[in-house]
């Protein structure tokens, strides 16, 4: 299997909570990258979270990190039409290059 | 958060020409650039970890001699694709790391658009 997994699509309706899942195999992650990438652009760091941490919130965005279960999620509150777009999970082991694996990504649909 | 440019942002190009793709780092110094490959509904492929002041480093199964990359500064990498195919049509995008102390954060230019006809 994949070692960084996401659903693909994720259909919302505005206004409602959005949870995006994801999970990876490497047990030695160390940082772990929510990015948003809108139609035709490239990827913009959401937020990151680090291995030591269960939780960091940042405005409308939650991030869980369950590690014995290599878990990750991002909540949005209170979804809008503007949070339409690809989310890719990523992960990155301490020392080394830290060069990130990516998820497929989970497109978001919010419906007004 | 800090800024990463890509040059050109869309281009199409005949098969069998050369395309160079600029990528720059805007606000801040990147000893290390990455190059992409986003396929449709896939997620994004590491091409080649681009260094300043030397050779690029290129994952498995992608040709050196047909994507050419060159770090010439601290601020420009670029990434020539030369006798372009139609099978080399994709969207290309470039990251730059800004390393602080505690973490590594990775930005993400815009994308090229590459369409070879």
């Amino acid at each position: 299997g994949e070692d960084v997994e996401q659903s693909l699509f994720l259909s919302v309706r505005e206004g409602d909570s959005s949870v995006i899942n994801c999970t990876y195999t490497d047990s030695s992650s160390t940082y772990l990258y929510w990015y948003k990438q809108e139609p035709g652009a490239g990827l913009q760091l959401l937020t990151y979270i680090f291995s030591n941490m269960d939780m960091k919130q940042d405005q409308r965005l939650t991030v869980l990190l369950n590690k014995k279960d290599k878990h990750l999620s991002l909540r949005i509150a209170d979804t809008q039409t503007g949070d339409s777009a690809i989310y890719f999970c990523a992960e990155s082991p301490s020392g080394g290059s830290y060069i990130p694996t990516f998820g497929r990504g989970t497109s978001l649909i919010v419906h007004p | 958060g800090a800024v990463v440019s890509q040059h050109p942002s869309r281009v199409i190009c005949k098969s069998g020409t050369s395309v160079k793709i600029e990528c720059r780092s805007l606000d801040f110094q990147a000893t290390t650039m990455f190059w992409y490959r986003q396929f449709p509904k896939k997620s994004l492929m590491l091409m080649a970890t681009s260094n300043e002041g030397s050779k690029a480093t290129y994952e498995q199964g992608v040709e050196k001699d047909k994507f050419l990359i060159n770090h010439a500064s601290l601020t420009l990498s670029t990434l020539t694709v030369t006798s372009a195919h139609p099978e080399d049509s994709s969207f290309y995008i470039c990251s730059a790391n800004m390393f602080r102390v505690g973490s590594y954060e990775q930005y993400f230019g815009p994308g090229t658009r590459l369409t070879v006809t």
